[in-house]
């Protein structure tokens, strides 16, 4: 079984200040960890995944996440936000390579990240 | 990576009644899923499209409520029968490539049931 736990719905900062946005996971096989942005009324945009190999995944829009297998956790960073940064992030599970569940996604419940000029 | 194009974007439905959300990619893919995303919540999957055979459901969801079809790699309908307000949501379909190390998504299908 899987499950994702995102600490904090609502995540507040000011533009320019580093953003920091936590994932916790559970999965009885190794994961495939993802981090997805939607913006109002849009779908979703994969912004990184984590696989396979290096643990520091780099993704679009100078964000990037850490897979830490010791603390089960996949926290998403950005060093410097943009006012266009404020949107709905989604973490994600599924399973891995010969799990049989890869592509099928178990969600966080989300967090808003607001960015105050 | 694909795309995929949903439609209807939005619908505003009577109750009772039922919808079929269409959902095309532009290439070939393994495995098709579809998300409800209640409002200000997260995404919940409803089931595998399976090419083929019969969708694999997930706990709560049943066929009778949400039939699924997929003919072939690169289209899928679901349906959301006989609405309620509950039913109200954001409807997502997604697909995952053969190496199946990543899913993309459609831009959803926002359903109000009145």
């Amino acid at each position: 079984a899987q499950s994702v736990t995102q600490l904090g719905s609502h995540v507040s900062v000011s533009e320019g200040a580093l953003v920091l946005l936590r994932c916790n996971y559970s999965s009885s096989v190794p994961p495939y960890l993802f981090w997805y942005v939607q913006y109002p009324n849009q779908g979703l945009q994969l912004l990184l995944k984590y696989t396979t190999g290096a643990t520091l995944v780099k993704g679009i829009n100078g964000f990037e996440a850490e897979f830490k297998k010791s603390e089960t956790s996949f926290h998403l960073t950005k060093p410097s936000a943009h006012m266009s940064d404020a949107a709905e992030y989604f973490c994600a599970v599924s399973g891995g390579r010969g799990s049989g569940n890869t592509g099928k996604l178990i969600f966080g419940q989300g967090t808003t990240l607001q960015v105050k000029p | 990576s694909a795309v995929i194009s949903q439609k209807p974007s939005r619908d505003i439905c009577q109750r009772g009644t039922s919808l079929t959300i269409q959902c095309q990619v532009d290439s070939q893919v393994t495995m098709m899923f579809w998300y409800r995303q209640q409002p200000g919540q997260s995404l919940t999957l409803i089931a595998t499209a399976n090419q083929g055979s019969e969708a694999t459901y997930e706990s709560g969801f049943v066929i009778d409520k949400f039939p699924i079809s997929r003919p072939n790699l690169t289209f899928s309908t679901l349906t959301v029968s006989n609405m309620s307000p509950e039913d109200s949501s954001i409807y997502l379909c997604s697909g995952a490539g053969q190496l199946n190390t990543e899913a993309f998504f459609g831009q959803g299908t926002r359903l109000t049931v009145v």
